[in-house]
């Protein structure tokens, strides 16, 4: 079955420091992985996908995910975390069993991040 | 601006008095999803649709009822609410493309409790 996990609830970081928040997946066939990030009290603002090509992907607001096969992981980093960048963040992989414009998403629970200043 | 509005954002109900919650996109597309979120499970798909007068069950369907009677709405209905349906949903839209995965964008959520 294809699943997506989130191993961390909560990830803690000092500002200006480095930040991952992990990723793994089981899919079959080529997985197509996204990054969303809910701020409170906001809908899912999509940071980036990874289609395919570079495993390095930068998105929005400066993160960026390296997609590792051999690990099956898409973890999501910044290089200088920012408190604003304080909030919850979903992984998720497209359900690769339809096709054709089929566009469900499979999440994986979800890490908050906490930036203290 | 391109966008996913939803109604309401908030709503309290009473178990068994029908509700909808309206879902409606801008951006012309052809696909759009519903999903519930409840801490610890991430987003759950309840329905989705194809297009017009396409619509069918995702992974958590029981106790919903959606339509797809034009392009730029798809209202979440709730005929008899019942307290394990207190959670928060998310409306999503995308192209619908064969090729390339296209981006789901998302409301901004209804959060819905129900005594």
């Amino acid at each position: 079955a294809q699943s997506v996990a989130q191993p961390e609830d909560q990830v803690n970081v000092a500002e200006g420091n480095p930040l991952t928040v992990k990723c793994t997946y089981s899919v079959s066939g080529n997985p197509y992985l996204f990054w969303y990030v809910q701020y409170p009290n906001r809908g899912l603002q999509f940071l980036l996908k990874y289609i395919t090509g570079d495993n390095l992907v930068k998105g929005s607001y400066g993160f960026e995910a390296e997609f590792n096969k051999s690990q099956t992981s898409f973890h999501l980093k910044k290089p200088s975390a920012l408190v604003s960048d304080s909030a919850l963040y979903f992984c998720a992989v497209r359900d690769p069993l339809f096709s054709g414009g089929y566009n469900k998403l499979i999440f994986g629970a979800g890490t908050r991040l906490a930036v203290h200043p | 601006e391109a966008q996913v509005t939803q109604n309401p954002r908030y709503l309290i109900t009473v178990t068994g008095k029908k509700l909808t919650v309206t879902c409606s996109q801008n951006m012309n597309h052809e696909y759009m999803s519903w999903y519930r979120q409840d801490p610890g499970l991430g987003l759950r798909q309840i329905y989705y649709s194809m297009n017009v007068e396409a619509t069918d069950k995702g992974d958590v369907p029981e106790g919903y009822k959606v339509s797809r009677k034009e392009k730029r709405n798809f209202p979440l209905i709730l005929e008899s609410p019942s307290p394990n349906q207190t959670s928060l949903y998310f409306c999503a839209s995308s192209k619908r493309t064969s090729g390339e995965q296209e981006t789901q964008y998302f409301g901004p959520g209804t959060r819905l409790l129900v005594l």
